[in-house]
């Protein structure tokens, strides 16, 4: 079964500066998607970026980049001059041939 | 473009009470999902759909119950409410395959079990 680990419940940084949210995943699939979605307070799940396995550039959306590692299942979202409308909570997802399954979400905290 | 629609938004059910959580969508997904988000927590898949007469069990099935008779439809079904069963409950679809292949989700129904 695929499985997927968010090992930081909660992190804080200050206004413009860069963080990094780190998530590992496991699975026998050689064809499978990866996603990032940010959940504000308002509850909705809004996808931030996705990567497909089979390519090996890493996908980036605006201030958003990921760091694709397949061999090591890692699969980390990179927020370059961060803002307080990122504060939210961010989930890290797996698309494989008949599902999605996520972890178990970071709380980011932009501080000004 | 509607895309996901749960109803309801918020509901409050007795101990042993049951309900259906409506979701469809109307993009022609053949996934179609259902998870629930405890406090804090994150989404947890309860059932799944890949198509039209197909349903299978996520992680937390139990309590719940799930049809799919139509490629838009995807109702739960929740008999003998207990208040484990508190939570907030999203619906998704998504067409897994394409090079735009994401979950698109509904608003969420908060359910309440007292």
């Amino acid at each position: 079964a695929q499985t997927v680990t968010q090992s930081q419940p909660e992190m804080s940084v200050q206004e413009a500066e860069t963080v990094t949210l780190s998530c590992t995943y496991d699975t026998s699939e050689n064809n499978y998607y990866l996603f990032w979605y940010k959940q504000p307070p308002s509850r909705q799940m809004i996808l931030v970026i996705r990567q497909e396995a089979y390519k090996q550039q890493n996908a980036t959306e605006n201030r958003f980049s990921v760091n694709f590692q397949k061999a090591a299942k890692s699969f980390s979202l990179k927020i370059s001059d961060s803002q307080l409308g990122d504060t939210a909570m961010y989930f890290c997802a797996y698309g494989g041939d008949d599902k999605i399954i996520f972890g178990k979400g970071t709380r980011l905290h932009i501080l000004p | 473009n509607a895309g996901v629609t749960q109803t309801p938004k918020f509901r409050i059910l007795k101990i042993g009470q049951s309900m259906t959580l409506q979701c469809t969508q109307d993009m022609n997904h053949n996934y179609m999902y259902w998870y629930r988000q405890d406090p804090g927590m994150g989404l947890k898949l309860i059932y799944y759909s890949v198509g039209a007469g197909i349903t299978d069990k996520g992680e937390v099935p139990n309590g719940y119950n799930v049809s799919r008779s139509t490629t838009e439809d995807f109702p739960l079904r929740l008999e003998l409410a207990a208040p484990s069963q508190t939570s907030v409950y999203f619906c998704a679809s998504s067409y897994i395959g394409t090079p735009n292949t994401e979950a698109f989700f509904g608003q969420g129904t908060r359910l309440t079990v007292v």
